[in-house]
C-alpha cells in the first residue's frame, strides 16, 4: 500500500534562514507524483510544488524546492529565506498511478513549521 | 469566484442528525474529490467524481456517508445519523483532469457533532 511518512511533527526556523521538511514515501508503482501543500491556520490547503516520478530535475517554485531522491524514496521540501508568513502546517502527499483522471492524494501526518523573528 | 467554495464553513450537529455539505468546484473542472481531515491529521480520501460519475468511493467510512454530483458541477456530501467520530474538517478539491496534476482545495467545512 502507498504511504507517506513525515517524521517531524514540529520544526522551528529563524526568519531568513533555510529549512528542510522531510518526507519519505512507499510505493511499488513506477509512475507517481509527489506534492507539498501548505495549510495555514485558516484551514485551506495551498499547493506549493509538484514532482513527477520521471522528472529528472528537482522541482523549484520561487523559494520552494523539492529535493527528490528516488532511490531513497524521499521528497524533502526546502524553503529558502524563511518568512514569518511561512508559519503553517506542511503536508507531503502522493498521487496514485494514473488509474483514472485526477488521482486521489495520500497525505502524510504533516509538519508544523514555526518561523521565529 | 475563481476558487473552490464550500458551505457551510462551520456546522454543529447533534448526534443522530443528518447533515449536507456543499462544494462548488472551479468552473469547468472535471474531477472532484472529497477528503476528511481529523484534528491534527492529514486529509484522508473519501470519494472521487469524474463529471457526474462517482468513480471511487472506497474511502467512505460507512454507509451513512453519501456523495452526489448530479450535473457534474456542484457536489454534496451527506452524512446520515451523525456520530461524534464524524467530527472533522471536510475538504473538497477539484482538478481540471487530463494532464493537469494539481488539485485545488476549498476552505473546508468544519463539522462538530455534539
Amino acid at each position: 500500500a502507498q504511504k507517506i511518512t513525515q517524521t517531524q511533527p514540529g520544526m522551528f526556523v529563524q526568519e531568513k534562514e533555510a529549512v528542510t521538511l522531510d518526507c519519505t514515501y512507499d510505493t511499488s508503482d513506477q509512475s507517481y507524483g509527489l506534492f507539498w501543500y501548505k495549510q495555514p491556520s485558516s484551514g485551506e490547503m495551498i499547493f506549493l510544488i509538484y514532482q513527477g516520478s520521471y522528472d529528472e530535475q528537482n522541482a523549484t517554485e520561487g523559494r520552494y524546492s523539492l529535493n527528490f531522491q528516488k532511490a531513497r524514496k524521499s521528497a524533502n521540501l526546502v524553503i529558502s529565506a524563511s518568512q514569518l508568513g511561512d508559519s503553517a502546517m506542511y503536508f507531503c502527499a502522493m498521487r496514485e498511478t494514473f488509474l483514472y483522471q485526477g488521482g486521489k492524494l495520500i497525505f502524510g501526518q504533516g509538519t508544523e513549521l514555526s518561523v521565529k523573528p | 469566484g475563481a476558487g473552490v467554495s464550500q458551505s457551510p464553513r462551520y456546522k454543529v450537529a447533534k448526534r443522530g442528525q443528518d447533515v449536507a455539505l456543499r462544494c462548488d468546484p472551479i468552473s469547468g473542472h472535471v474531477s472532484l474529490f472529497w477528503y476528511q481531515q481529523a484534528l491534527g491529521q492529514g486529509p484522508e480520501f473519501l470519494t472521487y467524481f469524474q463529471n457526474e460519475a462517482q468513480l471511487d468511493k472506497s474511502g467512505l467510512p460507512s454507509d451513512r456517508f453519501f456523495a452526489e454530483r448530479p450535473e457534474g458541477s456542484v457536489s454534496t456530501l451527506k452524512i446520515q445519523r451523525t456520530q461524534q467520530e464524524d467530527s472533522a474538517v471536510y475538504l473538497c478539491a477539484s482538478s481540471a483532469g487530463g494532464t493537469s496534476v494539481n488539485q485545488y482545495f476549498g476552505p473546508g467545512t468544519r463539522l462538530t457533532v455534539t
